[in-house]
């Protein structure tokens, strides 16, 4: 299993700019979660999908941001427009039941 | 508001020495609790967890303590060892079956040979 797989490994942006992180969970996994990692907040979740429908998403900082998961093997979060303290890297992790997260590699996003 | 308190960002250790990670939380509801570890540039994985009917979880030089009275749990590593040094965050999950993990900040432990 090639494990949860994010895109890009790193984005570097103008604030303004629209930016798209990708991730692709662990087939047969049926929740996804979006999280965050900041130095002054640790790992915050963004927002979770349970069977592609987003169940939480009490996380997500502003409307600026959304994500969608159209499929199973394919979900997005969208920064429109981004802003400097958007910076951060942004983790993906997909589980089947259990409470054991697999995570992706992340994707770090700088906003220039 | 931070439910998951790690309140030392860093901690340096000795090769062979023991490690003492800490972590508080507020919620009483939390019941499940988790430490991962994450290397740079890799995504943070699961290393060991403790059910709220346990006081402690072995698992090779990993040992977590749960003392539910303090709402206080700790992560220690005997001995350490110089690939342990990486950043560790502990988690929480409420009730039972599936709930989301909240999660600490993070420590970051080196240890030097």
């Amino acid at each position: 299993d090639a494990g949860v797989i994010q895109s890009p490994r790193h984005e570097v942006t103008e604030m303004g700019q629209e930016v798209t992180l990708r991730c692709k969970p662990i087939s047969g996994h049926d929740y996804l979660f979006w999280y965050r990692q900041t130095m002054m907040r640790g790992l915050e979740l963004l927002i979770y999908f349970n069977n592609n429908v987003p169940i939480d998403d009490s996380g997500m900082p502003e409307d600026r941001f959304s994500a969608k998961m159209p499929n199973a093997s394919f979900s997005t979060l969208k920064i429109q427009p981004s802003e400097p303290r958007d910076s951060a890297v942004y983790f993906c992790a997909s589980i089947t039941g259990g409470r054991g997260y697999t995570f992706g590699s992340g994707t770090r996003l700088t906003v220039v | 508001d931070q439910q998951v308190k790690q309140n030392s960002p860093s901690l340096s250790v000795q090769e062979g020495r023991i490690s003492i990670l800490n972590c508080d939380y507020t919620n009483s509801m939390f019941d499940y609790f988790l430490w991962y570890k994450k290397y740079p540039a890799e995504g943070p994985t699961f290393l060991i967890s403790i059910s709220s009917i346990k006081d402690k979880n072995e698992d090779g030089r990993f040992t977590v303590f749960l003392n539910k009275s303090a709402k206080h749990l700790s992560l220690h590593i005997v001995p350490s060892q110089p690939g342990d040094s990486a950043v560790y965050f502990c988690a929480a999950s409420p009730g039972t079956g599936f709930q989301k993990l909240v999660f600490g900040t993070g420590t970051r432990l080196l240890v030097s040979p």
